[in-house]
């Protein structure tokens, strides 16, 4: 069965300080990647996704960058954290398909608060 | 263009009530999924189900029930004799049928189960 993981689970950063959220799906091949974000109550925002190793669609301008150095990991980072950045990142994978119907999954998410 | 709209931005009902959560969409394409998602305060989503859009039957899981009409391009999720365990966000979601579409997600229904 296929899974992912992200992580870390949590953590605190300040300012300016440099960010890497990491994220693999195991179990599956060539699957598309995901990042979202959620802020406080609010819903969620996709910031980048995959369909393939290197190539990465980025959804909203800002600070933050995504990679896929290998086919079922995918990376969020930056180099300089800012206030606004703060939030729950979450990591999904999804299979093109009529089978899969493109069911998207999650990861068990990542918070950032930056202080 | 795609589009989910979730108009219940909060819901609160007496645990043991039937409550019903309205998920309505706009897609252009006759193939696409739709999908509900649930949000426990742990953070991660939960994947619940996913509807192609050439099956129009409704599904019952359980408690759960959703109903699906295209006369209305509507996809409801009916929770019968709630229970507090069900307090979460709620996602409903659209995928249409391509293989870098990405999935869009309504803004959520914040559900409170009350004791």
């Amino acid at each position: 069965s296929q899974t992912i993981h992200q992580w870390p689970a949590t953590l605190v950063q300040p300012v300016g300080s440099p960010l890497s959220l990491e994220c693999t799906v195991e179990g599956t091949s060539n699957p598309n990647l995901y990042w979202y974000r959620q802020a406080a109550g609010r819903g969620l925002q996709l910031l980048f996704y995959s369909v393939g190793i290197g190539q990465i669609s980025s959804e909203v301008p800002q600070n933050l960058s995504a990679s896929r150095p290998q086919d079922r990991q995918f990376i969020l980072s930056s180099k300089k954290l800012l206030l606004s950045d703060s939030g729950f990142y979450l990591c999904a994978w999804n299979i093109y398909g009529r089978t899969s119907g493109n069911t998207i999954y999650f990861g068990e998410g990542s918070w950032l608060t930056v202080v | 263009a795609q589009k989910v709209t979730q108009a219940q931005t909060e819901i609160s009902v007496v645990e043991k009530e039937d409550v019903t959560l309205d998920c309505v969409y706009e897609t252009r394409d006759t193939t696409y999924y739709l999908f509900w998602y649930k949000q426990p305060p742990s953070g991660e989503l939960v994947f619940l189900i996913r509807r192609n859009s050439f099956d129009e039957q409704n599904e019952i899981s359980g408690r759960y029930s959703w109903n699906f009409q295209k006369s209305t391009s509507s996809f409801n999720f009916t929770i019968t004799a709630s229970q507090v365990v069900d307090s979460a966000v709620y996602f409903c979601a659209l995928s249409e049928a391509q293989r870098d579409d990405k999935i869009i997600f309504g803004k959520g229904t914040r559900l409170h189960i009350l004791p």
